[in-house]
């Protein structure tokens, strides 16, 4: 496809359950973001990888949250024993490779995930 | 002390009026600068970005970037019902990594 592809793009889970969001970059984009936006905020920085090397984790909020991007295509992120807090939409962004994000970031629809 | 500042609005034109939006920034070292719109339960969709002091238009838009006062704008002509949504200022800085620093956003309504 043309744009970034989130996956799933609604998602429910049972507190302490764990869940997994895709992200399916733009083809021939090197560097995927993962960012959290809580409602009424902007998105905040979560990770960012170039190719499959992932250069900063430093807005993981726990060691809970884990991501990965094995072939430097399409990236998961795993959230395990989810709490409440979690609520939130998750966005990935993907941009060309660039330095010091100078690169416009191109976002997709984002995941809306619901710990209950 | 947030590093990108927004006014939450909301804020509201007519229909054909120039809706002015403003940011400002903390960190002296930031060198990129992106304006977005989000539309309601939509992704972020980039409108313009700016890297040199001084104003950059693209058709309605017109950019401001003020280094100096760590300030950058976003200036609708003509605005449109259409452009109603929230508008968020994003900035990086090259010595601190990839990724951008966003403001809250602020909620534009133009009033038909």
């Amino acid at each position: 496809g043309a744009g970034v592809s989130q996956s799933p793009r609604y998602k429910v889970a049972k507190r302490g359950q764990d869940v997994a969001l895709r992200c399916d970059p733009i083809s021939g984009h090197v560097s995927l973001f993962w960012y959290q936006q809580a409602l009424g905020q902007g998105p905040e920085f979560l990770t960012y990888f170039q190719n499959e090397a992932q250069l900063d984790k430093s807005g993981l909020p726990s060691d809970r949250f884990f991501a990965e991007r094995p072939e430097g295509s399409v990236s998961t992120l795993k959230i395990q024993r989810t709490q409440q807090e979690d609520s939130a939409v998750y966005l990935c962004a993907s941009s060309r490779r660039g330095r010091g994000g100078d690169q416009p970031q191109h976002f997709g629809d984002g995941t809306r995930l619901s710990i209950l | 002390q947030k590093e990108v500042e927004q006014n939450s609005g909301p804020l509201s034109v007519p229909e054909g009026a120039i809706a002015s939006l403003n940011c400002t920034y903390s960190d002296r070292g930031s060198q990129s600068f992106f304006w977005y719109r989000q539309y309601s339960g939509k992704s972020p969709e980039l409108i313009m970005s700016i890297y040199s002091n001084g104003d950059k238009e693209d058709g309605r838009f017109t950019a401001q970037l003020n280094k100096a006062s760590q300030y950058v704008s976003l200036l609708i002509r003509d605005s449109q019902p259409s452009d109603s949504a929230t508008y968020l200022c994003a900035v990086s800085n090259p010595n601190t990594g990839n990724q951008f620093y966003f403001g809250t956003g602020t909620s534009l309504t133009v009033i038909p």
